[in-house]
């Protein structure tokens, strides 16, 4: 089974400046998709970013992008020029590429917080 | 109306009430899934509907029901649950499966 690990519950980032955010999985299989999801204080779930296993370069939207290194098994998220509206809860997801519809496996989430 | 809908966004009920969650999407997918979120633990899937067949439960207990009657609605069932169940069910829809998911605001659900 996939498992998705999240080492850290709560990061805190000045505004304007840069943090990482950690992700680990564990998975078999040689070809799926990775995804960052942001949930704040509304609980809405919003997609930030995906990637592809089979693509080696990795995704970037706008202030927001992913050191995905297969080998390793690691998906970080770097967000650049950290905002107040980048606080939320920050949860890495796991997607299998093909067999039937398995759903996301998700990690615990890391808390950001934005200081001013 | 856009995206992926829920109702009610809250719900108190008790232990011996029968109640339904709804969800709607607008976004022309073929996969539905309902997903259990509950404090300090991780998004938990439940059910997954393709083309309307049920394609996953995932092992979950059988006061949750799911229907798809088609594949822009999707619902929740609930009856006899227990104090535990309390979370936020969220539901969301992809084009296919294995897609990015798109998801509903959720429903706050308080069992007394």
């Amino acid at each position: 089974a996939q498992t998705v690990t999240q080492s850290q519950p709560e990061m805190s980032v000045q505004e304007a400046e840069t943090v990482t955010l950690s992700c680990t999985y564990d998975t078999s299989e040689s070809d799926y998709y990775l995804f960052w999801y942001k949930q704040p204080p509304s609980r809405q779930m919003i997609l930030v970013i995906r990637q592809e296993a089979y693509k080696q370069q990795n995704a970037t939207e706008n202030r927001f992008s992913v050191n995905f290194q297969k080998a390793a098994k690691s998906f970080s998220l770097k967000i650049s020029d950290s905002q107040l509206g980048d606080a939320a809860m920050y949860f890495c997801a796991y997607s299998r590429l093909k067999g039937g519809a398995d759903g996301l496996t998700f990690g615990k989430g890391t808390h950001l917080i934005i200081q001013p | 109306e856009t995206g992926v809908t829920q109702t009610p966004r809250h719900l108190v009920m008790g232990m011996t009430n029968k109640k339904s969650l709804k969800c709607e999407q607008h976004l022309g997918h073929n996969a539905m899934y309902w997903y259990k979120q509950s404090a300090k633990k991780p998004l938990e899937l439940m059910f997954v509907y393709n083309f309307k067949e049920q394609t996953e439960n995932n092992s979950v207990p059988s006061r949750f029901s799911p229907e798809c009657p088609n594949s822009s609605h999707l619902f929740l069932h609930l009856h006899t649950l227990q104090p535990e169940d309390s979370a936020l069910y969220l539901c969301a829809s992809s084009p296919e499966p294995h897609n990015e998911q798109f998801f509903g605001p959720g429903t706050r659900l308080t069992v007394l």
